[in-house]
């Protein structure tokens, strides 16, 4: 069955560090691709998605793009700021029914 | 649209007692998940639905679980009897019908079994 496949952490970092949390997927067909982030007490926000091969995700100063060559989605962010500390998700929706397969979360921690 | 929403926010209660946390999900949105979080497991799909119908309910861990969806605005997720392993933050998610969107979460119930 599909499946996500990311660092799960705990990454650290220094403010204004740069950021690359890595997201593999298996799935059949082509699934769109999601990065979600959890804050400490809430629920899953969406951070960025892409729905097709060489689409670039963005928001926030985030970014991911899925490439299909080498079945990844991996996050980057330039410069980290001490309010990104969360877990980041990676996750895809499959084409065979709708449904959503989640990675394991990554927690990022950002010290200033 | 407020989004999705559960009640209640937090619950506490006894082991053996009946638990049943609700989740109302975004109007229009065709499909409607319960997800299980926990430091250990992460977060695993329990159940979801599609036009109120239950399409893939594998994850529900045993028996004592149940999850309904009477109409297009309200489902539930009910434990009997509870147990401690059973603590957990539980959170319903809603999303259209087209494979592009994303699903859209709640804020969660964390549910305390002691």
């Amino acid at each position: 069955g599909d499946s996500v496949t990311q660092m799960e952490g705990p990454v650290t970092l220094s403010e204004e560090a740069f950021l690359t949390i890595n997201c593999t997927y298996t799935a059949t067909g082509y699934p769109s691709l999601f990065w979600y982030v959890q804050y400490p007490g809430e629920g899953l926000q969406l951070l960025l998605k892409a729905t097709k091969a060489d689409d670039k995700g963005s928001n926030k100063g985030f970014e991911a793009t899925y490439r299909k060559e080498t079945t990844s989605f991996h996050l980057e962010k330039g410069s980290v700021q001490v309010s990104d500390s969360a877990v980041y998700f990676c996750a895809l929706s499959g084409n065979y029914g709708q449904n959503f397969v989640f990675g394991p979360g990554t927690r990022l921690s950002v010290l200033p | 649209d407020a989004g999705v929403i559960q009640s209640p926010r937090h619950e506490v209660t006894e082991m053996g007692q009946e638990v049943t946390l609700r989740c109302k999900p975004i109007s229009g949105h065709d499909y409607l998940f319960w997800y299980r979080q926990t430091m250990m497991r992460g977060l695993e799909l329990l159940i979801y639905f599609n036009n109120n119908v239950p399409i893939d309910d594998s994850g529900m861990p045993e028996d004592r679980f149940s999850a309904k969806m009477p109409n297009a605005s309200f489902s539930t997720l009910k434990i009997q009897p509870s147990e401690p392993r059973d603590s957990a933050v539980y959170f319903c998610a809603s999303s259209p019908i087209s494979v592009f969107t994303e699903a859209f979460f709640g804020q969660g119930t964390r549910l305390t079994v002691v």
